[in-house]
């Protein structure tokens, strides 16, 4: 089954300690993305990767890190959680830029 | 600055009624626009719109694509309550990789 996987689904931490997300998808795509979900915001990208050690800034980079050092994963990473980093946040793919992306089920992160 | 502004926010119908939701964009050259539905977790495609496919239909979901006014719409026939959820607008732009996408028209369909 084509799907696109995050981990954690939930996570409550604390300011500055670090964490990842995984994301992992099995359809071979080359364009994977990282999104925050926020009430009356909607889905704004994080970063994007356009095949493998290629990654670059989407409109709201910053206190986030990603690498793509294979093509079926793209983690995220916050180095530094801050509370103003609490937000849903999906992961996608597609097989090139422009065309429909398959969205993870979200994490949903929650930092104290 | 790229933008994509859907209208409206939110919208209550009754089963059986058609609605309309906006997506307007302004986009520096304009490549592919892409509804999605969302109901509890990960946002769903339903349809893609670039410069050669301005109309789409399936069941009773169609939009077009107004390429000229730089807008989009979707509608839907014979609502169900199953159609409700968010439904979210991005538009690509031929340069740059990035998807922009709209705040979402929140759908609620009464029995």
């Amino acid at each position: 089954e084509a799907q696109v996987t995050q981990n954690p689904r939930y996570l409550i931490t604390v300011t500055g300690k670090k964490l990842t997300v995984t994301c992992s998808q099995n359809m071979n795509h080359e364009y994977m993305s990282w999104y925050r979900q926020d009430p009356g915001l909607g889905l704004r990208q994080i970063y994007y990767s356009m095949n493998v050690e290629v990654t670059d800034k989407g409109d709201v980079p910053e206190g986030y890190k990603v690498s793509r050092k294979e093509k079926r994963n793209f983690p995220l990473i916050l180095e530094s959680p801050s509370p103003n980093q609490t937000s849903l946040y999906f992961c996608a793919s597609s097989w090139d830029r422009g065309q429909p992306q398959h969205f993870g089920d979200g994490t949903r992160l929650s930092i104290l | 600055e790229d933008k994509v502004v859907q209208s409206p926010l939110s919208l209550v119908v009754h089963e059986g009624d058609t609605v309309t939701l906006n997506c307007s964009y302004e986009v520096t050259n304009f490549r592919s626009l892409l509804w999605y539905k969302q109901e509890k977790k990960a946002p769903t495609f339903l349809f893609m719109l670039t410069s050669s496919g301005i109309e789409k239909k399936s069941g009773r979901l169609s939009s077009i694509l107004d390429k000229k006014e730089l807008f989009s719409i979707l509608n839907i026939t014979a609502t169900q309550t199953g159609d409700s959820a968010v439904y979210l607008c991005a538009v690509v732009p031929n340069t740059g990789n990035q998807f922009y996408f709209g705040t979402g028209t929140s759908l609620t369909v009464i029995p």
